[in-house]
């Protein structure tokens, strides 16, 4: 099983800043057929469902800011918020769906 | 819109039986692989099981497999996961989500099993 592995649990950044959350899988989630890496990060808040973000490890989904950018590539990724929001407050899951035996990283608590 | 609405949550007894549902709208239900995504309280997100679009593919995360089942019936645009030998550690939200990347998840259902 892939096992995913987000640092750092917590973060604290004040307004208007960068945000940078990591995310390691325990094996490749690159796909060479297609060159594809099957990475997906969800923005989660109090008494709601996760909400996609971001998919192909860099592809915002619709109606997601463009301060939310994904990169990396293989086994180690990273999500940014470039300008930290207020309505940004929220967990922060990684996830791998190269394997169906999907995974998710434990979180990241993100506060202003 | 796509709409997931799950149901059949409540409190069980450890070792008791329960079977949740998540009636699906505003996609062509037959042709999603569809998910249950479960939320202990206070905790992260755990991926439970996962069945195809014509149900000849079913995995399960191995905290639940050989307790847990998941089915679905097209003509009736559900999903189901029949949950059996109940634990204390299966106390959780439990969520409908479509196919991987989800981008559509439900409301979910909450799980309690407790004496």
């Amino acid at each position: 099983d892939i096992v995913m592995t987000q640092s750092p649990d917590s973060l604290a950044v004040s307004l208007g800043e960068r945000a940078t959350i990591n995310c390691k899988s325990s094996q490749s989630v690159l796909y060479s057929s297609n060159n594809k890496n099957y990475l997906a990060w969800y923005q989660q808040k109090p008494g709601q469902p996760p909400k996609l973000l971001i998919y192909w490890a860099s592809t915002r989904e619709s109606g997601v800011p463009d301060r939310f950018s994904g990169s990396g590539s293989g086994t180690d990724f990273t999500l940014t918020i470039s300008s930290l929001q207020a309505e940004d407050v929220a967990v922060y899951y990684c996830q791998q769906y190269y394997s169906t035996l999907y995974s998710f990283g434990q979180g990241t608590q993100l506060e202003i | 819109e796509v709409q997931l609405v799950e149901s059949g949550g409540g409190l069980v007894q450890p070792g008791g039986s329960l079977r949740l549902s998540c009636a699906a709208s505003g996609l062509t239900f037959s042709r999603h692989s569809m998910n249950w995504v479960r939320q202990a309280p206070g905790k992260g997100l755990e991926w439970v099981s996962y069945i195809n679009s014509s149900s000849s593919a079913i995995y399960y995360a191995d905290s639940v497999r050989g307790r847990f089942t998941i089915s679905r019936d097209n003509a009736k645009n559900s999903l189901y996961l029949q949950m059996n030998s109940l634990r204390v550690e299966d106390t959780a939200m439990y969520y409908c989500a479509g196919a991987a990347p989800f981008d559509y998840w439900g409301q979910g259902t909450l799980v309690t099993v407790s004496s």
